[in-house]
């Protein structure tokens, strides 16, 4: 399986600031997923990141809050704008997609716990 | 879009006893169901997955069985031991798609 780097691991953010998440992949790999994990809940899905094309957002959250970049196969950026004590989470990566990327599963980042004061 | 339930949201079982989770999907066109497991303060890790054209698949102490037209899922996990103790997520997808994941249960393994 495919393995992530992602940073920053954890940060501490000021409201009304922007902060950039990063994940590198070790492979080239067509989707990257964007999550979202609050304290003891389960994953919700922010957006599809696909190379060449715009990002795919859920329902609830839109570009200018969560801008994505998907620059090249490899790597995707996560921008959480105009941060709000409600953006505390864990954000985390993610890429496969089983037959169709040819990877197993899918993986996920180790995730950047984020704190807005 | 696809909508997964997981029961129960919490599991305690004594060491050695079995533990089951179950889960539903609403989507018929999903065929590929992976398991996680999360550790406290650790990224999910995939520990088994099943595709739709397998009704069972085995892993050393862990199964998984699938009724697609039931459309429903189970993660078996036997001879339970103290780490196994963790919080445990299903999930559903198409090959290459999005995948949705179900709420969550949180299996305590009694020593």
């Amino acid at each position: 399986s495919a393995v992530i780097s992602q940073k920053p691991s954890r940060d501490i953010c000021q409201r009304g600031t922007s902060l950039t998440i990063q994940c590198q992949v070790d492979s080239q790999v067509t989707m990257m997923f964007w999550y979202r994990q609050q304290p003891g809940q389960s994953l919700t899905l922010i957006a599809t990141a696909n190379q060449g094309s715009e990002a795919t957002y859920e329902s609830g959250f839109v570009i200018d809050k969560f801008p994505i970049s998907r620059p090249n196969l490899t790597f995707s950026t996560l921008t959480v704008s105009n941060m709000s004590p409600e953006d505390s989470s864990i954000y985390l990566c993610s890429v496969g997609g089983g037959l169709a990327t040819g990877l197993e599963g899918y993986t996920f980042g180790s995730g950047t716990r984020l704190t807005v004061v | 879009g696809e909508n997964v339930e997981q029961h129960p949201s919490t599991l305690s079982v004594q060491e050695g006893d079995s533990a089951v989770i179950k889960c539903t999907y609403s989507d018929s066109a999903s065929n590929y169901f992976p398991w996680y497991k999360q550790e406290l303060g650790k990224r999910p890790q995939l520990i088994i997955d099943i595709r739709s054209n397998v009704g069972e698949k085995k892993d050393q102490r862990i199964a998984v069985t699938l009724n697609k037209t039931a459309k429903h899922f189970s993660l078996h996990i036997t001879e339970t031991q103290p780490e196994d103790s963790a919080v445990y997520f299903c999930a559903a997808s198409s090959e290459g798609q999005k995948v949705t994941f179900g709420t969550g249960t949180k299996l305590q393994v009694i020593p």
